[in-house]
């Protein structure tokens, strides 16, 4: 069965620190996607990045980055220089197979509290 | 482009009453999933319809059901209401394939007294 492990339940760091989220995650299918949500105060989830499992290649966006690696089953994400605006729950989510392509599966969240 | 759409947006009901939430995609979106979001169990998947069909479902009781219209707009029904419904309902929408990435709504807050 699938899993997403986020051992992290809270955050707090004081802005421009650097912070990484963790997560791991558990398949036994060889094609799978991972994501990563935002969810601000307001409720609304809001989607950050997609990666297959085919490719681990290290994503940076700005002062978001990820780090895939398939031999640890994990993909963390780092905020850099982190902003107030920053705080938020995050979702990082598994979904796996053809006929499960639309079903996600999600960590329990990581609470991120940047102060200023 | 408008994004994912709910209503309502908060919602009030008893033990024992029936409820019905409407989610619109994001035109052109014909994958709508429903999630439900509770402190306790977190997000949890419902079910996804595809073109007016159900193409996937989470472990929830027969309660719960959902359906999807011509227009790709989607919703979801929960019958005999029970204290542990309340929650917040997310709906999420994705173009057509598979392995998209999903758009969520603000979702619908139900309150079940």
């Amino acid at each position: 069965a699938q899993k997403v492990t986020q051992a992290q339940t809270e955050i707090s760091v004081v802005e421009k620190e650097d912070v990484t989220l963790d997560c791991v995650y558990e398949t036994r299918d060889t094609t799978y996607y991972l994501f990563w949500y935002k969810q601000p105060p307001s409720g609304e989830l809001v989607f950050l990045i997609r990666r297959n499992s085919f490719d681990e290649q290290n994503e940076i966006s700005g002062r978001y980055s990820w780090n895939f690696q398939k031999s640890t089953s994990s993909f963390n994400f780092t905020i850099t220089a982190s902003q107030v605006v920053d705080s938020a729950v995050y979702f990082c989510a598994l979904s796996e197979g053809v006929t499960g392509a639309q079903k996600l599966v999600f960590g329990q969240g990581t609470r991120l509290t940047i102060n200023p | 482009k408008a994004g994912v759409t709910q209503t309502p947006r908060y919602l009030i009901k008893t033990r024992g009453q029936q409820v019905t939430l409407s989610c619109s995609p994001i035109s052109g979106h014909r994958s709508v999933s429903w999630y439900q979001q509770t402190p306790g169990q977190g997000l949890q998947f419902l079910f996804e319809y595809f073109s007016e069909t159900q193409r996937n479902k989470g472990n929830f009781p027969g309660r719960f059901s959902g359906r999807q219209f011509s227009n790709s707009r989607s919703e979801m029904n929960v019958s005999t209401l029970e204290l542990g419904d309340s929650a917040l309902y997310l709906c999420a929408s994705s173009p057509n394939g598979v392995y998209n990435e999903q758009f969520f709504g603000p979702g619908t807050r139900l309150t079940v007294l």
